[in-house]
């Protein structure tokens, strides 16, 4: 069985940095694209982050340039998400979400889901 | 950036109803289309893909249809377990972009 699990968020403030991860089980984590999803309060869902595979490309949203990195452990089946710089507006539940096709040169979307970790942004 | 609208944001509906969703991109997207399904405090939960593929395990009332700009997700016959809120998202190009979500309420 696939599973997803996310820790690390929290109440953090403004400017502060904090470091998100999601413990993958159930496939081979090594073979699959891996993504950040978010989602604030009562709002709809925000792509955020990808990172291929074997680590070698990595994207993101540009309200999130220059602030987030996304980056994983194959050896640890782990996705992690280092936040800098935390605004107001990057409050919100962060999903860690798998891309459906192992090997893909190219993303696509998200068959599983973790239970997401919530962000409060606050001072 | 590929800009995804959603009509209704709201929809009322009883048990029984024949449900659509529209989802419209502001350029061609192809088949480049996935619908998800989301209940209170869960996470999103994949229902199609390419647009009209459904996801396995996902029950024969949903579907969904279109190419280029134009999307609808279809629910046959609404069930108590459909209410819930339905997202589009594209995955053409970068940003992935997710529409603002439909909530279909009793």
């Amino acid at each position: 069985e696939v599973q997803l699990v996310e820790s690390g968020g929290g109440l953090v403030q403004p400017g502060g940095s904090l470091k998100l991860s999601c413990a993958a089980s159930g496939f081979t984590f090594s073979s699959y694209w891996m993504n950040w999803v978010r989602q604030a309060p009562g709002k709809g869902l925000e792509w955020v982050a990808n990172i291929k595979h074997d680590g070698s490309e990595r994207y993101y949203v540009d309200s999130v340039k220059g602030r987030f990195y996304i980056s994983r452990d194959n050896a640890r089946n782990s996705l992690f998400l280092q936040i800098n710089s935390l605004r107001a507006e990057d409050a919100a539940v962060y999903y860690c979400a798998r891309d459906p096709n192992p090997g893909s040169l190219w993303p696509y979307y998200f068959d599983y889901w973790g239970q997401g970790t919530l962000l409060t942004v606050s001072s | 950036d590929i800009q995804m609208t959603q009509s209704p944001s709201t929809l009322s509906a009883s048990v029984g109803d024949r449900v659509t969703i529209t989802c419209r991109a502001s350029q061609s997207i192809s088949n480049w289309l996935a619908w998800y399904q989301q209940k209170p405090g869960k996470a999103p939960k994949l229902l199609i893909y390419d647009a009209s593929n459904l996801e396995s395990g996902v029950p024969s009332r949903f579907s969904g249809s279109g190419s280029g700009t134009e999307f609808t997700l279809t629910i046959s016959s609404l069930q108590p377990d459909d209410f819930a809120t339905y997202h589009c998202q594209h995955y053409k190009n970068y940003p992935r972009t997710f529409g603002q979500g439909t909530k279909v309420e009793i």
